[in-house]
């Protein structure tokens, strides 16, 4: 059964830091793209970031783009979120995604949640 | 980037009735269009996927169609667990996804 676990969100001050990070299982996980989206309370679902499967390319919405860095672990079937200069608007729920086939996300995780505020 | 809008964003319908949720692309994306789940607390659901393709175990009265740049999602017969919001989302540019804002389906 494919599993993905979010961990890390919790509440972080204006111009922090922040790791989250994605622990997969039940599936070849160096086989796959993963992605990041997000949610924020009361809004829609909005991507955030993916990384190929051998590490060799990485993309990022433009509102996280030079704050967030996104990396994996094939060995520890691990995905990461590097998140920095975090503002209000970065609070949400962050979910974890699994890509099946070139931006087709089949697999989610429940979420972590990251809120920004003083 | 492309901006994915849908529409309505929100509609009330009764149970049994058919539902048409309509999403537009702001340039040909093919038939680069997923359509997903989402119910408050819990992880968003894949429904369709290449515009038209039911995914496994997701049931045969929600389907999709159209393709460049017009796209329709339809629940043939509105049951009491359809009730969520719905997104459509585009990989024709794989360097930026993008989602529509939602559709939330509420019970009349």
């Amino acid at each position: 059964e494919v599993q993905l676990v979010e961990s890390g969100g919790t509440v972080v001050q204006p111009g922090g830091s922040l790791r989250l990070s994605c622990a997969a299982s039940g599936f070849i996980f160096r086989s796959h793209w993963m992605h990041w989206v997000r949610q924020a309370p009361g809004k829609g679902l909005v991507w955030v970031s993916r990384i190929n499967s051998d590490v060799s390319s990485a993309t990022y919405a433009d509102s996280v783009k030079g704050r967030f860095t996104i990396s994996r672990d094939n060995v520890k079937n691990t995905v990461y979120l590097e998140m920095n200069s975090l503002r209000a608007d970065d609070t949400a729920v962050y979910f974890c995604v699994r890509d099946r086939a070139r931006g087709l996300f089949d697999y989610w995780g429940q979420g972590t949640l990251v809120t920004v505020s003083s | 980037d492309i901006q994915m809008t849908q529409s309505p964003s929100s509609l009330s319908a009764s149970i049994g009735d058919r539902v048409t949720i309509t999403c537009q692309a702001s340039q040909d994306i093919s038939n680069y269009l997923n359509w997903y789940q989402k119910k408050p607390g819990k992880a968003p659901k894949l429904l369709i996927y290449d515009a038209s393709n039911l995914e496994r175990r997701v049931p045969s009265r929600f389907s999709g169609s159209g393709s460049g740049t017009h796209f329709t999602f339809i629940i043939s017969s509105l049951q009491p667990e359809d009730i969520a919001t719905y997104y459509c989302q585009q990989y024709d540019d794989l360097q930026v996804l993008t989602f529509g804002g939602g559709t939330k389906v509420e019970i009349k």
